[in-house]
């Protein structure tokens, strides 16, 4: 299996829900990845996990609480979010962190009322 | 700090027509260019990187490190071409290793 899988693909969700991204990937990458990205405009990077730990979390909102259960799996728990957060969530892998290609999920489009 | 800077937000070419999306940057140390390219309703995926020197669909990037550039080249541009195209760079060591994208250049290749 050499993709990046994500779900769901589209979540609407009100400001007072809680809701899960999941993504997955069995490459046997120890790095993974979120990001955020609006129409138009390229990735931002939001959190990097290094095998199994946070490494990197670009000052994202608490709101926003990433969780790697397993060196195959990456969630991202969303709670109380804003219609600014709408956008396409992007998880990604790679062989360790550095310097390495990022493979790329499909995206969960995220829509907040 | 990082930056990469894609000058052209649209570039529109006639198919067989030579193509280059310009991509610049900005890192005091040893970097790693990547080009990223993002059909329509596709998801995003690695082009080409410097330091493999690959041609990749025709495409081709040389890393100018006195004009600190990286643009994209290819001789015939393709219908199936068209599609969003991202620099990126990739610092070393510690938290400059993060993937900096520029913000990315649609090419459209019309018929």
């Amino acid at each position: 299996d050499t993709e990046v899988t994500q779900t769901p693909k589209h979540l609407v969700m009100g400001m007072t829900n809680k809701k899960s991204l999941k993504c997955e990937q069995h490459m046997g990458h120890r790095a993974m990845y979120w990001y955020k990205q609006k129409a138009k405009k390229p990735p931002e990077l939001m959190f990097v996990y290094s095998y199994e730990k946070l490494s990197i979390n670009e000052s994202v909102p608490s709101r926003f609480s990433p969780e790697c259960p397993n060196s195959s799996l990456l969630n991202l728990h969303l709670h109380a979010l804003q219609p600014e957060d709408s956008a396409l969530y992007l998880c990604a892998s790679s062989q360790e962190t550095g310097r390495d290609e990022q493979f790329f999920g499909p995206g969960t489009r995220l829509t907040v009322l | 700090a990082q930056r990469v800077t894609q000058p052209e937000k649209l570039l529109s070419v006639f198919k067989g027509a030579p193509v280059e999306l310009k991509c610049n940057y900005s890192y005091s140390g040893s970097p790693e260019l990547f080009w990223y390219v993002q059909y329509s309703r596709q998801r995003l995926q690695l082009l080409l990187r410097h330091i493999s020197r690959e041609s990749i669909k025709g495409f081709t990037a040389d890393l100018n490190k006195g004009e600190t550039s990286f643009h994209l080249k290819k001789p015939f541009a393709q219908e199936e071409d068209s599609a969003m195209y991202y620099c990126a760079l990739s610092g070393a060591g510690g938290s400059n290793y993060k993937l900096t994208f520029g913000k990315g250049t649609l090419l459209t290749v019309n018929p």
